[in-house]
């Protein structure tokens, strides 16, 4: 079965130093993963995604993450946090069915990141 | 291109009465899914519609349902309300499963 694991329920760093936001997955195939981001009151919005081609996958604002099969990870990064990074983040593995017959999105616990100035 | 609407934004009701909440997808979006938000529970999956037919659907009690119309608009249901259900509901929209799913900014259900 398809989990998602997010290793910190809440990440704090200061202005203008890098981010790492950790998730771990389980899938019995080759899964389409995903990373979304949350501001309060707001949607969720769609970072970055990878769908078996390039293992590293460079996303909006800066942000990417490296695929890496051998540790089932998928971390979040991005070199210099700005204050308007703050919100949460989830990691998300997506599941199709066969034949055509849908899917859905198992999302991670969440992490919370915050930025100080 | 619009995004995905849902409203209403906020919404309070009692214990044992029923709502209804509203998503409209993007143009020419079939795909309509529906994810339950909670600080307990984080997000999890309630159902998915694709061409006014529902393909999946998440583990919640008969008490949830929903439909879509032929124009892809998609409504969700809660009947015999509980304290429990008060969330943040989320739809998406999607040409089909596989394409990246664009959310809405969801409801606020509030149950007292």
């Amino acid at each position: 079965a398809q989990s998602v694991t997010q290793l910190d329920s809440h990440v704090s760093v200061s202005e203008g130093t890098p981010v790492l936001l950790r998730c771990n997955y389980s899938s019995s195939y080759s899964p389409s993963l995903f990373w979304y981001v949350q501001h309060p009151n707001k949607g969720l919005q769609l970072l970055l995604k990878y769908t078996s081609a390039a293992t590293l996958v460079k996303g909006i604002n800066g942000f990417e993450a490296e695929f890496k099969k051998s540790e089932t990870s998928f971390h979040l990064t991005k070199p210099s946090a700005h204050m308007s990074d703050a919100a949460e983040y989830f990691c998300v593995v997506s599941v199709a069915w066969e034949y055509n017959q849908g899917g859905k999105l198992i999302f991670g616990q969440g992490t919370e990141l915050s930025v100080k100035p | 291109k619009a995004g995905v609407t849902q409203t209403p934004r906020y919404l309070i009701k009692t214990r044992g009465q029923q709502v209804t909440l509203s998503c409209s997808p993007i143009s020419g979006h079939r795909s309509v899914s529906w994810y339950q938000q909670t600080p307990g529970q984080g997000l999890q999956f309630l159902f998915e519609y694709f061409s006014e037919t529902q393909r999946n659907k998440g583990n919640f009690p008969g008490r949830f349902s929903g439909r879509q119309f032929s124009n892809s608009r998609s409504e969700m249901n809660v009947s015999t309300l509980e304290l429990g259900d008060s969330a943040l509901y989320l739809c998406a929209s999607s040409l089909d499963v596989g394409y990246e799913q664009f959310f809405g900014p969801g409801t606020r259900l509030t149950v007292l």
